[in-house]
């Protein structure tokens, strides 16, 4: 069974730093693509970015709106997907999720999301 | 980047009624990487239709989807009660970024 779990998030200060984690399981970790994606409060999904599989060495890409702030890493060892977040700002507040995608580039797995708050 | 555009944003359907929901890219998008996602309240996100028209594991019969370029639908040919929910497009195209349409939310009426 495929499961990803997310944890790590939390009330952090504006311009503070967090590190999320996702722990997969049920699959071959290297195979695949994964993403983050975020959702604001009643708001709509948001694609942060993705970190290719071991057949694309691994590389990242990002959505402008996190491009420089946040970083994409995996723990191939342990099959585990991070998102390092810096400098962060009140509306990075937001439930994330990982997502592990599929060939055609769909979502097929998402966890069940983990919720930062950006608040002084 | 690809915007997504989804009509209506919220719309109210009763029991047994023909429910469709559209979504318009700004530019072309293979039909191969348009996705559909449902989520309820509370919940993740799950994968409903991929690649336009193929539903996922789970999803009932009475749900279709259609489209080409820049135009897709969803269709649920006859509301169920467990249908009420936001449903949002999805496009990969080429390269990054990858861009959601703000949703359709559906509900009872």
């Amino acid at each position: 069974e495929v499961k990803l779990v997310e944890s790590g998030g939390g009330l952090v200060q504006p311009g503070g730093s967090l590190r999320l984690s996702c722990a997969t399981s049920g699959f071959t970790f290297t195979d695949y693509y994964m993403s983050w994606v975020r959702q604001p409060p009643g708001k709509a999904l948001e694609w942060l970015g993705f970190i290719r599989n071991k057949a694309n060495g691994y590389t990242t890409e990002y959505s402008a709106s996190v491009k420089g702030r946040f970083t994409i890493s995996r723990d191939n060892s342990q099959s585990i997907l991070y998102l390092q977040m810096n400098t962060l700002r009140a509306e990075d507040s937001a439930t994330y999720y990982c997502a592990r995608e599929g060939v055609l580039r769909f979502f097929d797995y998402w966890g069940q999301g983990t919720t930062l708050t950006v608040s002084s | 980047q690809i915007v997504l555009t989804q009509s209506p944003a919220i719309m109210s359907a009763s029991l047994g009624e023909r429910v469709t929901m559209t979504c318009t890219a700004s530019s072309s998008v293979s039909s191969s990487y348009l996705h559909w996602y449902q989520q309820k309240p509370g919940s993740s996100p799950k994968l409903w239709i991929y690649s336009t028209s193929n539903l996922a594991s789970g999803v009932p019969a009475r749900f279709s989807g259609s489209g080409s370029g820049t135009s897709y639908s969803l269709t649920i040919s006859s509301m169920e009660a467990e249908d009420a929910a936001t449903y949002y497009c999805h496009q990969y195209h080429r390269s990054p970024p990858i861009t959601f349409g703000a949703g359709t939310k559906l509900e009872l009426k």
